[in-house]
């Protein structure tokens, strides 16, 4: 099985902060992984798919990077809607991270 | 547009089955596939399984010997059966479209496994 592992698990930033957070997985997966944005007693939406596309309609904002077993998501403006629990996703094996909640400083 | 609706008992005793169903509305199951999620409170999500049109599947292998995913096409409907249930089942459900890229879900239905 492929372990997804996410940092941090809480991140705690301002509105315009650069926010980057991390996924590391035990394989190399090329680039076979998507990142979700949840908010509180909501589904997951999609924002990247294959590491770095960004999925139509969400803010140019949102940017991911990185292939083999290392991934980014970054933020580079925070915004007060972008205040929720991100996850990545493998898709070998669909695992998904345990998450990482960004909260306001 | 296509549109996911959940249904399902929101409280399963233990040693039961838990079912749900998923609805497509606004489109039709023929080449998509459907995925089930579930989220335990306060955790992380965890992938299920999913179904593919043609009738094929691919389960979580830690669920696998108590899951069945199938579709109904003539219901428009998809469905989840988890056998045996504990309280580790307790979670939120969710129907996703796809099987990466899961970009339309279902609203979600919590269920409960409690005597």
């Amino acid at each position: 099985d492929i372990q997804v592992t996410q940092s941090p698990s809480t991140l705690s930033a301002s509105v315009g902060d650069r926010v980057t957070i991390t996924c590391r997985t035990s394989q190399s997966i090329n680039r076979w992984l998507a990142w979700y944005q949840q908010k509180p007693g909501k589904a997951p939406k999609l924002l990247i798919y294959d590491a770095s596309n960004l999925e139509s309609g969400v803010p140019s904002r949102f940017s991911g990077s990185g292939s083999g077993t290392e991934f980014t998501l970054t933020i580079s403006s925070l915004q007060p809607d972008d205040f929720a629990t991100y996850y990545c996703q493998e898709y070998n094996n669909y695992s998904f991270g345990g998450g990482t909640k960004v909260e306001i400083k | 547009q296509m549109q996911l609706q959940q249904s399902g008992p929101g409280l399963v005793k233990p040693s039961e089955a838990l079912s749900l169903n998923c609805s497509v509305s606004g489109g039709s199951l023929k080449g998509n596939y459907l995925t089930w999620i579930r989220q335990p409170p306060g955790k992380a999500l965890e992938w299920i399984g999913y179904f593919y049109y043609t009738g094929s599947t691919n389960y979580n292998p830690s669920l696998r010997s108590r899951v069945t995913i199938s579709a109904d096409t003539s219901k428009s409907q998809f469905s989840l059966r988890l056998n045996s249930v504990t309280a580790a089942d307790t979670a939120v459900y969710y129907c996703a479209r796809g099987r990466v890229l899961l970009n339309l879900w279902g609203q979600g239905t919590t269920v409960t496994v409690s005597s």
